[in-house]
């Protein structure tokens, strides 16, 4: 079945970029989504690839595509307090189904 | 910004008793979903529903699980008969078009069987 692996936890300091990696195994995943939860909050959506992509990037995020090793990382340039929370990398092959979620990777921000 | 909205934020049961889990999705959005979490773990699928029927249920929704769109706004999960390994945070999700952007997540009910 589908699974999505991450390491559990980076810590980085105020100021550095964070690199989160991301592998899963489902080779129909058509969508892949990287998301946040901070403590006590829902999940939220902070970006997404499409398979036929090799990179996005949205402000302070980008988000890298390898599909022929079926990994995902989302570089955070910059990296804040504030983006201490928990991200979660997750795929879908599209559609109304299922999203499969990785198990999170905490990251700590040091001021 | 719309907000997938849950309640009750917390909700403490006993084994055995049934429990109703709400969420208000985003009035404009067609499908819904149902995730919950077990400390310490994965994020779970548990359902998804369109068009007034379930679309697809892991393993996990056995026949103890419902959902149901009682009105034109609320989504509820039901639990029949709670068991102590019930104990996770649920999430209610929606989207507009079936999730291929992303879904809007609600804050989550955190369901502590005791």
């Amino acid at each position: 079945g589908e699974d999505v692996e991450q390491s559990l936890f980076l810590s980085v300091r105020e100021g550095d970029s964070s690199v989160i990696n991301c592998t899963y195994t489902d080779s129909s995943s058509t969508y892949l989504y990287w998301y946040k939860q901070e403590p006590g909050a829902g999940l939220q959506l902070l970006t997404y690839i499409f398979s036929n992509m090799d990179m996005k990037q949205d402000q302070r995020l980008t988000v890298l595509l390898n599909k022929k090793d079926k990994h995902l990382s989302l570089r955070i340039a910059d990296t804040q307090t504030g983006d201490s929370a928990i991200y979660f990398c997750a795929e879908s092959p599209g559609g109304y189904q299922k999203v499969t979620f990785g198990t999170g990777t905490k990251l700590q921000v040091i001021p | 910004e719309p907000e997938v909205t849950q309640t009750p934020s917390h909700q403490v049961t006993q084994m055995g008793q049934e429990v109703i889990l709400r969420c208000v999705p985003i009035s404009n959005h067609l499908y819904f979903y149902w995730y919950r979490q077990i400390l310490g773990q994965k994020v779970e699928f548990l359902v998804s529903f369109y068009n007034n029927e379930i679309s697809e249920k892991s393993e996990i929704f056995d026949d103890q699980f419902s959902v149901e769109r009682p009105d034109g706004s609320n989504f509820t999960l039901k639990i029949r008969s709670t068991k102590l390994e019930d104990s996770a945070m649920y999430f209610c999700a929606s989207s507009p078009t079936g999730g291929e952007v992303g879904y809007t997540f609600g804050s989550g009910t955190r369901l502590t069987v005791v």
